[in-house]
């Protein structure tokens, strides 16, 4: 079984400040993919980064960067240069090898910028 | 729009009234997942769609919930009987798999049902 645990429930960063926000899962696929997305107050999801099992590099998408630590467990992501559209809930999640595509969720972190 | 559409946004249902719950994909899209997302937690998913066969309902939480995609394209998520437990956002997602690399899926705004 596949476990997301995101201990952070809420976080707050000065503008233009970097930020990290947890997650560790917890899987016994051997391939697997990590994934953030982002949930403003209007509901959408919407994706941030991916990070696969067996990739050599951290993955990076403009200001997000994925710190991933595999014999941790973890995939941390962090947001530079915090900008207050960043305001908004963050889930973790991951999804195994295969032909079952589901996503398993963390329950997510509340970041709020400050001016 | 060129992105994941779902209707209605917002839904009020009596209690043990039947609700239809409509999701548009993106052209293209080989995969359609559903998932519920309770007040406060992450999404949890319900059930998976590879053009018009449910390859997965295993979250589906009761049989009064039920899922189509009968032309690999539009799907409808039906809940019978409603009761206050299933107040929820309810998420679609789309995506190309299998077709082309691995890629992630694309979500609707939701459907935002209370039900009282």
């Amino acid at each position: 079984a596949q476990k997301i645990t995101q201990t952070q429930p809420g976080m707050f960063v000065q503008e233009k400040e970097a930020v990290t926000l947890d997650c560790t899962y917890d899987t016994s696929d051997p391939s697997y993919g990590l994934f953030w997305y982002k949930q403003p107050s209007s509901g959408e999801m919407i994706f941030l980064i991916y990070q696969g099992s067996y990739d050599q590099q951290n993955a990076t998408e403009g200001r997000y960067s994925l710190n991933f630590q595999k014999a941790r467990k973890s995939a941390n992501l962090v947001i530079s240069a915090s900008q207050l559209g960043d305001s908004a809930m963050y889930f973790c999640a991951t999804r195994g090898a295969g032909n079952n595509r589901k996503l398993i969720w963390g329950l997510g972190t509340s970041l709020a910028v400050n001016p | 729009g060129a992105g994941v559409s779902q209707s209605p946004r917002y839904k009020v249902a009596k209690r043990g009234q039947d609700v239809a719950l409509r999701c548009d994909p993106i052209s293209g899209h080989v995969s359609l997942f559903w998932y519920q997302q309770a007040l406060g937690q992450g999404p949890e998913f319900l059930t998976y769609f590879q053009n018009e066969a449910q390859l997965d309902k295993s979250g589906l939480p009761s049989d009064r919930f039920f899922a189509e995609r009968p032309e690999g394209s539009v799907s409808t998520l039906k809940i019978q009987r409603t009761q206050q437990e299933d107040s929820a956002v309810y998420l679609c997602a789309s995506s190309p798999f299998p077709k082309g690399a691995n890629t992630e899926a694309f979500f609707g705004q939701g459907t935002r049902l209370t039900v009282v």
